[in-house]
């Protein structure tokens, strides 16, 4: 079993729409990374989160340290948000490992 | 703002050739990445380095591959005899501690022929 997966696989919206996409983790974190890769493959950080909430312009990361999960939402979704995004687990201090999730592809149609 | 770069963006080579992979990590980060995408599967972590050793490494980073820091701004990735297997996109990121966000580079393709 993954240790870090992620759903839907793939996720279809119309532009404009509320977007969520779901992760869930079986190991102790200090922190839980989202990561957009583009098309091309170019990775770029969302979030780093360790507890609670963060929101940048349209995007919101959640984390549920209890129940081991994280959402990552967009808001008015357009379609220059088309990417597939990544959580990955950040296992301690005693480890620099980041472990990926398989990711969730995005399209958003206009 | 400052970014992670690597060159080439695409490398074709043959087997059992060698190929040094090139990363340029923010300036003043400490702690460097190197990590790859075999296509369509997920990311994975090969390496970490820090204080010019290696830090952590997985078990797919075997002899055949090594990193090092040549000078002040430059990070390598060799891989020594390059296998079919090794295709991938290799990702290099660096941050400026161990616990703070990873920024990553846009990544090299890499084919093996």
């Amino acid at each position: 079993k993954n240790e870090v997966e992620q759903s839907p696989q793939n996720l279809t919206a119309q532009e404009g729409e509320f977007i969520t996409i779901n992760c869930s983790y079986s190991v102790g974190i200090s922190a839980l990374h989202w990561l957009q890769q583009h098309p091309g493959g170019g990775i770029v950080s969302l979030f780093m989160l360790s507890s609670g909430k963060k929101k940048h312009g349209r995007l919101i990361a959640t984390i549920n340290i209890q129940e081991k999960h994280s959402s990552l939402h967009i808001t008015a979704s357009h379609p220059r948000d088309s990417a597939v995004y990544i959580c990955a687990a950040d296992k301690g201090i005693n480890t620099d490992k980041l472990i990926f999730g398989t990711g969730t592809r995005l399209q958003v149609f206009p | 703002e400052p970014e992670v770069t690597q060159t080439p963006s695409h490398q074709v080579t043959q087997m059992g050739q060698e190929v040094i992979l090139r990363c340029v990590p923010i300036s003043n980060h400490l702690y460097f990445y190197w990590y790859r995408q075999i296509l369509g599967q997920k990311v994975e972590f090969l390496v970490s380095f820090y204080n010019n050793e290696i830090s952590e490494k997985s078990e797919i980073f075997d002899d055949q591959f090594s990193v090092e820091r040549p000078d002040g701004s430059n990070f390598t990735l060799k891989i020594r005899s390059t296998k079919l297997e090794d295709s991938a996109m290799y990702f290099c990121a660096s941050s400026g501690s161990e616990d703070s966000t990873q920024y990553f580079g846009p990544g090299t393709r890499l084919t093996v022929l």
